[in-house]
């Protein structure tokens, strides 16, 4: 069916890099641009990135702008998130979407010493 | 950066309208989406492009705009209403593609 499935959360020590991961399934995914947006524990929803549906723009929040990067791999269907350099400020559930109609259920980041 | 505001919190009781606004400078030129997000859930597309009601979406959601300023309204509100809600729109150079409001909380008391 009509997915998209996040992985690769956990707690991390500050300063250190982690990648997320967003597998698509039941649509044509190298048709459509691609965002992550993230939620705190309790506050509302932060856009952090978003990607062309060929890979050739990318944009991101300026809370994360130099230390994350946003990738994708359509012939595996996937959609990524490199995150470098955390802070414990991006400790938050992770939701890779495709348009406002197709969301994840997210994965945990929590970056933490 | 661009911002889009919300108030914190609206209550209605059962049966009653609710009504969530969203201001915005670019709100004139860009769509604005509403997404309904319940605990432990991701969010869910109310309304998109201002006013359209996404498939299985029920009739008591509709989207308005004038001006700066975007309403989400919820006629005969129920219990299974109550939730966060968001406005979610772009700012007007594209240098933003997605900006969200701060959330507004639904009490249905």
């Amino acid at each position: 069916q009509v997915q998209l499935v996040e992985s690769g959360g956990g707690v991390v020590q500050p300063g250190r890099s982690l990648r997320l991961s967003c597998a698509a399934s039941g649509f044509t995914f190298s048709s459509y641009g691609m965002h992550w947006v993230r939620q705190a524990p309790g506050k509302g929803l932060e856009w952090v990135a978003v990607i062309w549906y060929d890979g050739s723009n990318k944009y991101y929040a300026d809370s994360v702008k130099g230390r994350f990067t946003i990738s994708r791999d359509n012939s595996k269907n996937t959609l990524y998130l490199q995150m470098n350099s955390l802070r414990a400020e991006d400790t938050a559930v992770y939701y890779c979407a495709r348009d406002g109609l197709l969301w994840g259920q997210g994965t945990l980041v929590t970056v933490s010493s | 950066s661009y911002e889009l505001t919300q108030p914190p919190s609206v209550s209605v009781s059962p049966g009653q309208t609710a009504r969530i606004t969203c201001s915005g400078d670019a709100l004139p030129k860009q769509y604005a989406y509403w997404y309904q997000q319940k605990p432990g859930q991701a969010p869910v597309l109310v309304i998109y492009k201002d006013s359209e009601r996404p498939s299985g979406i029920p009739e008591r959601f509709s989207g308005s705009s004038s001006g700066t300023t975007v309403t989400l309204t919820i006629s005969g509100v129920q219990a299974e209403d109550e939730a966060d809600y968001y406005c979610q729109s772009a700012d007007s150079s594209g240098t933003y593609p997605w900006v969200f409001g701060g959330g507004t909380k639904l009490t249905v008391l």
